[in-house]
């Protein structure tokens, strides 16, 4: 079946940059979404590129998509504490409207 | 803003028991998913649900597990006979009509079988 990986952890001081990276198997993606888990919360959706585009900005946020290599990326800009959380790649595949998750990378933000 | 709401928030059963965990999905949502996440596992697909039907499943949901919109709001997902393995937490999560397919998730319904 299809696969998304990522990388379990990450830690940043406030105010640099972090960047959280996902790899896919799937070729025929056609939308790859960011989720934000907070301790105890559900699964907020941060934001989500379209297969054909290769970047998009969001204020802080700012997702990569290498196509060819399949793999994504998602910047975050000014890191603050607030942003400690797991972050989850997905990606949808053009079979159907389901969801495929990578397992979730933990960001550490420190003072 | 709208939001995906999902009741109740943690569920403590006896293996063998039935389970009903509900969501409310956002009022003009057209498709309708369960999530599952066991503790330090991948959040899995199990099911989605259109126009009053299963439209896909994954092999988790066998006939343990049953999925209802009984009424224009609710969405409910039934395991009849709970066993200890699908202690998890159970996310609900909806489609906005057209646009990118943004899935919108409930804050999730912790299940522990005992």
């Amino acid at each position: 079946g299809e696969d998304v990986e990522q990388s379990l952890f990450l830690s940043v001081r406030e105010g640099d940059s972090s960047v959280i990276n996902c790899t896919y198997t799937d070729s025929s993606s056609t939308y790859l979404y960011w989720y934000k888990q907070e301790p105890g919360a559900g699964l907020q959706l941060l934001t989500y590129i379209f297969s054909n585009m290769d970047m998009k900005q969001d204020q802080r946020l700012t997702v990569l998509l290498n196509k060819k290599d399949k793999h994504l990326s998602l910047r975050i800009a000014d890191t603050q504490t607030g942003d400690s959380a797991i972050y989850f790649c997905a990606e949808r595949s053009n079979a159907g409207n389901m969801l495929t998750f990578g397992g979730g990378t933990r960001l550490m933000v420190k003072p | 803003e709208p939001e995906v709401t999902q009741t109740p928030s943690h569920q403590v059963t006896q293996m063998g028991q039935e389970v009903i965990l509900r969501c409310v999905p956002i009022s003009n949502h057209l498709y309708f998913y369960w999530y599952r996440q066991i503790l330090g596992q991948k959040v899995e697909f199990l099911v989605s649900f259109y126009n009053n039907e299963i439209s896909e499943k994954s092999e988790i949901f066998d006939d343990q597990f049953s999925v209802e919109r009984p009424d224009g709001s609710n969405f409910t997902l039934k395991i009849r006979s709970t066993k200890l393995e699908d202690s998890a937490m159970y996310f609900c999560a909806s489609i906005s009509p057209g646009g990118a397919n943004e899935q919108f998730f409930g804050p999730g319904t912790r299940l522990t079988v005992l």
